[in-house]
């Protein structure tokens, strides 16, 4: 079984409409992060958190908003979804700080959303 | 976050080694490099990593310029499998961000 899974794993939509996207991990894990992939770039930052009740914003969390409702569960949520939110979503979990810095992160297999 | 610079593409042959490019002049003394390539329909994974000296592991090699400003990850015989984007990705002790830039696609002909 995967480590970190999301569902759904692709979604079509209307502009206006909430939508959810889930993630969970079997790692343990405490730090979980939410990342937007558009075609040819790489991956941008939305939200992140160090554990449930810690939530941060990262580059591009206009439009977006998160609930980290367990240590293994991070939602994603679009309140009124918009054609340029249109993109492949990857949930990520990463263990907590070393003094080696070295928290590789693990990602889940992504979320295609396509909003009309 | 210091910037990475990696040509947007490179192509090698199958069983060949394949030296991967990464340069980053503004690095800072605490930046670790970290390597993680996406597969294709797949999420990122993770590579290597390293600070000052060289490093290697099961899937790669990373090579770090003395003065740090440039780093090259090495597959030592690449194989169809090694087909994807490679993002070089400076990391500071302590943040939790990966900040990912363009990457390098990379084709392995057979």
């Amino acid at each position: 079984d995967a480590d970190v899974t999301q569902t759904p794993r692709n979604r079509i939509t209307k502009t206006g409409k909430r939508i959810m996207l889930e993630c969970s991990q079997t790692k343990g894990h405490d730090r979980m992060y939410w990342y937007r992939q558009d075609p040819g770039l790489g991956l941008r930052l939305i939200y992140y958190s160090f554990d449930v009740k810690d939530i941060n914003k990262g580059e591009i969390s206009d439009g977006y908003s998160v609930s980290r409702q367990a240590q293994a569960k991070f939602s994603l949520s679009l309140e009124s979804a918009i054609p340029n939110q249109t993109a492949l979503y990857f949930c990520a979990t990463s263990d907590h700080d070393t003094l080696s810095s070295y928290n590789e992160q693990f990602f889940g297999p992504g979320t295609r959303l396509t909003v009309l | 976050d210091a910037k990475t610079t990696q040509p947007n593409s490179m192509e090698s042959n199958e069983e060949e080694p394949v030296h991967l490019p990464c340069n980053h002049s503004t690095i800072s003394g605490t930046d670790y490099i970290h390597w993680y390539r996406q597969l294709p329909s797949q999420g990122p994974e993770y590579v290597i990593h390293g600070l000052t000296s060289n490093v290697n592991n099961r899937m790669a090699s990373l090579a770090i310029a003395e003065d740090r400003k440039s780093s090259t990850l090495i597959l030592h015989r690449a194989t169809l499998r090694d087909a994807a984007v490679y993002y070089c990705i400076l990391k500071g002790g302590g943040a939790q961000k990966l900040v990912f830039g363009q990457g390098t696609r990379l084709t392995i002909n057979p």
